[in-house]
């Protein structure tokens, strides 16, 4: 069973702190991975995507990947009340055009105003 | 730009029933996806079409038919509707490359009574 494992949350932070997110996954072979930000009522919206180990950088966001421990972060600086919703990981699985993402459970943040 | 357009965006049906989840892209992208969202399991694929004329099961396939029509529409149907069935179901669609996320449609919310 190919698994993409995230902290179920639900993660509280004050305005203005650095909210951590995590995830694992355990197929060594994915390539690449994705952070998706899901609102209460709403689809999925893609924030971001790292391929390559280290951390990548947009803005307030951070993407961290590390594929010798197969994890991935994302680091949110400055946390705003707007950036309470579920974020979700999804990696990249199987090969040509049998690919797609798996995503995992989700986690769900507040931010404290 | 419209990206990705689902429909119904709400349905109630008896079970027993059958009905057929409509979905459309104008992004020209290959390979597109059925997914269902349940509370506290995440995405779930359900098929996928990886191109024109070819489609595939994924992870929760049981109970559902799909249909490639075109390379812009990909629908799902469910023949005997289910209370299990009762969900919220996205569809997606990427373009061709490891490095693409997916685009997401807004979703239906499908209850089965």
């Amino acid at each position: 069973q190919k698994e993409v494992e995230q902290n179920s949350g639900p993660l509280s932070v004050p305005e203005g702190a650095i909210a951590s997110l995590n995830c694992t996954y355990s197929d060594r072979g994915s390539q690449s991975f994705f952070w998706y930000r899901q609102y209460s009522g709403k689809s999925p919206e893609l924030i971001m995507s790292i391929y390559s180990n280290g951390d990548k950088e947009d803005g307030r966001f951070t993407a961290q990947l590390n594929k010798a421990s197969q994890y991935v972060s994302l680091l949110i600086r400055d946390s705003q009340p707007s950036d309470s919703a579920t974020y979700l990981c999804a990696v990249n699985q199987g090969i040509g055009s049998a690919r797609q993402l798996t995503f995992g459970s989700g986690t769900q943040l507040t931010v404290l105003p | 730009n419209a990206g990705v357009t689902q429909t119904p965006k709400f349905q109630v049906l008896k079970t027993g029933q059958s009905m057929t989840l409509q979905c459309a892209q104008d992004m020209n992208h290959n390979s597109m996806y059925w997914y269902r969202q349940d509370p506290g399991m995440g995405l779930r694929l359900i098929y996928y079409s990886a191109s024109e004329g070819t489609t595939d099961k994924g992870e929760v396939p049981n109970g559902y038919n799909v249909s490639r029509l075109n390379k812009r529409e990909f629908s799902l149907r469910l023949e005997s509707a289910a209370p299990s069935q009762t969900s919220v179901y996205f569809c997606a669609s990427r373009a061709t490359g490891p490095s693409y996320g997916y685009t997401f449609g807004s979703g239906t919310r499908l209850t089965v009574v």
